[in-house]
């Protein structure tokens, strides 16, 4: 089945410690983006990419980087620069770039601080 | 910043009765899409209307836009209990760079009891 698998499902970080949240695609999609929900809010975009190389932030990226090596892969790691990172991380693609194309998204990924 | 929020923020019907969510947004947009969302997961695309549409149909949906009032609605009909789920609104609008990204609502949780 194609799909976007995002991983771990639950994640926990240390303070002052950066994590990595993985986010694969199987669906030959050129556009991926990384996407932030807060409870009771909707989803802020941090960063996202138009093609393999290439990404641009979005309205909330500081203390988060990206890397796009892979078509397939997106991974999105959380700085100890990022003061507030417990959230429900949310990983989508697109078959390109254009806004109007319906975005598929994993099943999240929650971070907690210990 | 957000463009859309819904209205309004949460709604119990009985099963089988109508739901309609409200979403108005600030400034002229291109496209209009509505995503569901169940409780820990991710988003599932349901509709776009584009904004020289008025009305859209799919299924037991039915989607209206209102551009002279900036607002669109989601009406689903028959509901079900498989319907609980969160409901985002989602817009897209011409800007610097051409076609800019998606910009998310705030959501309507919507519960459909039994």
């Amino acid at each position: 089945d194609g799909g976007i698998t995002q991983s771990p499902k639950y994640l926990f970080r240390k303070e002052g410690q950066n994590v990595t949240l993985s986010c694969e695609q199987n669906l030959n999609h050129d556009a991926m983006y990384w996407y932030r929900q807060d409870p009771g809010q909707g989803l802020r975009l941090i960063y996202y990419s138009q093609i393999v190389n290439d990404f641009q932030k979005g309205d909330i990226a500081e203390g988060y980087s990206v890397s796009r090596e892979k078509k397939e892969s997106f991974p999105l790691t959380v700085t100890s620069a990022q003061k507030n990172p417990t959230a429900f991380y949310l990983c989508a693609s697109s078959m390109d770039a254009r806004a109007w194309q319906p975005q598929h998204f994993g099943d999240g990924t929650r971070l907690s601080i210990l | 910043s957000q463009q859309g929020e819904e209205d309004p923020q949460a709604l119990s019907i009985q099963e089988g009765e109508n739901a309609t969510m409200n979403c108005s947004y600030k400034t002229s947009i291109n496209n209009l899409q509505w995503y569901r969302q169940n409780s820990g997961r991710g988003l599932v695309h349901l509709i776009l209307i584009r904004s020289n549409e008025r009305e859209k149909h799919s299924g037991r949906l039915r989607v209206t836009l209102d551009t002279s009032k900036k607002s669109s609605s989601l009406l689903i009909t028959a509901s079900r209990a498989a319907d609980t789920a969160s409901y985002f609104c989602a817009t897209d609008a011409w800007g610097n760079f051409g076609n800019e990204k998606l910009t998310f609502g705030t959501g309507t949780r919507l519960t459909i009891i039994p």
